[in-house]
């Protein structure tokens, strides 16, 4: 079975401080795809990267990073310089091809300005 | 915007009725998901449709049922509805031919259903 841990519950930090959003992931599929999917205030579920099990390259855009390792099982993403607008609930997802993506519980990030 | 388009954004119902919620995929998308979110159970899949036929099932109740038609577009049937059906339903779409690597999903705003 599919597993997705997102241990941080709520993080708060103030604005322009760094903040990094911890995920694990749990499968025995050899090749799957991880995601991050942001849902502000206003509830819908926005895409921000996909990551293939076999590319373990990180990701760089703008203010965010993504940290893929596939030896500890985790896909971490890092705000950098945190802006209020980044105050949102963070989804973590895995998927193996074309199928339904399993959800961490989320981490509620709140920037205090 | 996402591409991906549900109606009706809000709905109220009481207890013991039926309703329709309806999504339209992305242009070119073949897969529809439906998504149930309560802050009990988080995000939990529902079910997937893929060019018409569904394609995997998950803890959808049995008082549910969902179909794809052939213009694509989705609707998720909910009826004998209790309270604990109170929920944000999401519909997603993904896979587009023309992007056979293409494996994202892209929710639609959601459907806010408060059954009373």
């Amino acid at each position: 079975a599919q597993k997705v841990t997102q241990a941080q519950t709520e993080i708060s930090v103030v604005e322009k401080e760094d903040v990094t959003l911890d995920c694990v992931y749990e499968t025995r599929d050899t090749t799957y795809y991880l995601f991050w999917y942001k849902q502000p205030p206003s509830g819908e579920l926005v895409f921000l990267i996909r990551r293939n099990s076999f590319d373990e390259q990180n990701e760089i855009s703008g203010r965010y990073s993504w940290n893929f390792q596939k030896s500890t099982s985790s896909f971490n993403f890092t705000i950098t310089a945190s802006q209020v607008v980044d105050s949102a609930v963070y989804f973590c997802a895995l998927s193996t091809k074309a199928q339904k993506l399993v959800f961490g519980q989320g981490t509620r990030l709140t920037i205090n300005p | 915007d996402s591409g991906v388009t549900q109606t009706p954004k809000h709905l109220i119902t009481a207890t013991g009725q039926r309703v329709t919620l309806r999504c339209s995929p992305r242009s070119g998308d073949l897969s529809v998901y439906w998504y149930q979110q309560s802050l009990d159970q988080g995000l939990q899949f529902l079910i997937q449709y893929y060019n018409g036929e569904e394609r995997a099932k998950g803890n959808i109740l049995e008082r549910f049922s969902a179909q794809q038609f052939p213009d694509l577009h989705s609707e998720l049937n909910l009826s004998s509805l209790e309270l604990g059906d109170s929920a944000l339903y999401f519909c997603a779409s993904s896979f587009n031919p023309d992007r056979p690597n293409s494996y994202e999903q892209y929710f639609g705003p959601g459907t806010r259903l408060t059954v009373t």
